[in-house]
């Protein structure tokens, strides 16, 4: 069945350093690729997200980039804050159902 | 505009009850879907409506039912709870275009006894 695959569960990184997470899918019909951040207790919300037909898109410190061929998508977030603390989760779908297959999360901590 | 209000947002049930979780969204958006969040799992899809009348299964549906009446309403029902059943249950929506973002509502807390 469709999964994605989320990598690495934990990033511990200093203050201004980059963190790069990294998501594999395995349904090639897979079109929408979103990003999601959620704080401690709160809803998931997005950050970013990139189309099929689109590379790499970028918004202020965050980046996204998508490699159709290879099935991986990674989220780039450059000089990291204290605030970036948080779960971050990547996603997988649309298509005729806008059905959204969630990664398993990946705990980001920003150390000051 | 509210977005999308789920309730209630903590409950606790003993094994065997039954009961409903709410969602509701003012966006007149034709998707909707529940989620729920385990720790280390992730948001996992439980089942999904592309419009009023049409459901269907996500990745976890054992254990639950839901309906879709109108556009607005998407509720869930446990029918029999059970203690694998606890979890934070999230609900949201998205238009029906293709790779549109979905909001989400700010979760059910539930636990079963």
């Amino acid at each position: 069945g469709e999964n994605v695959e989320q990598h690495p569960s934990t990033l511990s990184v200093q203050e201004g350093d980059s963190a790069v997470i990294k998501c594999t899918y395995s349904d090639s019909a897979s079109n929408y690729f979103p990003w999601y951040k959620q704080e401690l207790g709160k809803r998931p919300q997005l950050i970013i997200d990139i189309r099929s037909n689109v590379g790499e898109k970028k918004d202020q410190r965050i980046a996204v980039t998508l490699n159709k061929t290879a099935k991986h998508f990674s989220l780039h977030i450059t000089e990291t804050q204290p605030e970036d603390s948080a779960v971050y989760f990547c996603a997988a779908g649309g298509g005729a159902t806008n059905k959204l297959i969630f990664g398993t999360g990946t705990l980001l901590a920003v150390q000051p | 505009n509210a977005g999308v209000t789920q309730t209630p947002k903590f409950q606790v049930l003993k094994t065997g009850q039954s009961m409903t979780l709410q969602c509701a969204q003012d966006m007149n958006h034709e998707y909707m879907s529940w989620y729920r969040q385990d720790p280390g799992m992730g948001l996992r899809l439980i089942h999904y409506s592309v419009g009023a009348g049409i459901t269907d299964q996500g990745e976890v549906p054992n254990g639950y039912n839901v309906s879709r009446s109108t556009t607005e309403d998407f509720p869930l029902r446990l029918l029999s709870a059970a203690p694998s059943q606890t979890s934070v249950y999230f609900c949201a929506s998205s238009s029906g275009t293709a790779g549109q973002p979905q909001h989400f509502g700010d979760g059910t807390r539930l636990s079963i006894l």
